[in-house]
């Protein structure tokens, strides 16, 4: 079964970091694009970051850029998001996401809450 | 910047009923254009994806039709389990998400 699994979602002060991982199963994790999109309470869908299958390619939404870092690791079969100077804007449910033909989600994990508040 | 205006904000309809649900590129974006819906709680779900292809396991009463500036999800007769919210995508340069369209029961 094709499976993604968000962790590392929590409460965080504004300023502080914390890092999302997403562990995958059931596929060739190493051929997939991967990404992040997040939906604040209540809000709609937003993209938040991509990467290649190599990591060759990166690419970030703007209001995150410079704050946010995705990475990944094939030979874990794992994405993961680097998030630091963190906003109360930036409250939502994280999402990871597969990538079929470089741009529609195929494949969504459950979601990571991350709460920035103090 | 590509804006993605979904129509109408909310649906409602009964079950049995036809929905069409609109969704406006404030210029073209070709065919590329998907669908999602999402109900409370659940991640989202891809239902249609380069405008017209059912994603793997879809029902056939889900549709999508249009190119360029205007598309349409069509449901061709609803069922119980299809009341959620909707949600078009765009890929032309950055993926953007539409507002979405909540489908309620009536």
């Amino acid at each position: 079964e094709v499976q993604l699994v968000e962790s590392g979602g929590g409460l965080v002060k504004p300023g502080g970091s914390l890092r999302l991982s997403c562990a995958a199963s059931g596929f060739t994790f190493s051929s997939y694009s991967m990404n992040w999109v997040r939906q604040a309470p209540g809000k709609g869908l937003e993209w938040v970051s991509s990467i290649s299958s190599s990591s060759s390619y990166i690419y970030y939404a703007d209001s995150v850029k410079g704050r946010f870092t995705i990475s990944r690791d094939n030979a874990k079969n794992s994405l993961y998001l680097q998030m630091n100077s963190l906003r109360a804007e930036d409250t939502a449910v994280y999402y990871c996401a597969r990538s079929i033909a470089a741009a529609w989600y195929d494949t969504w994990g459950q979601g990571t809450l991350v709460t920035v508040s103090s | 910047e590509i804006v993605l205006t979904q129509s109408p904000a909310t649906l409602s309809l009964s079950p049995g009923e036809r929905a069409t649900l609109s969704c406006r590129a404030s210029q073209s974006v070709s065919s590329y254009l998907a669908w999602y819906q999402q109900k409370p709680g659940q991640a989202p779900r891809l239902l249609i994806y380069d405008a017209s292809n059912r994603a793997t396991g879809i029902p056939a009463r889900f549709s999508g039709s249009g190119s360029g500036t205007d598309f349409t999800l069509t449901i061709s007769s609803l069922e119980p389990e299809d009341f959620a919210v909707y949600y078009c995508q765009q890929r032309s340069n950055w993926p953007l998400f539409g507002q979405g369209t909540r489908l309620e029961i009536k």
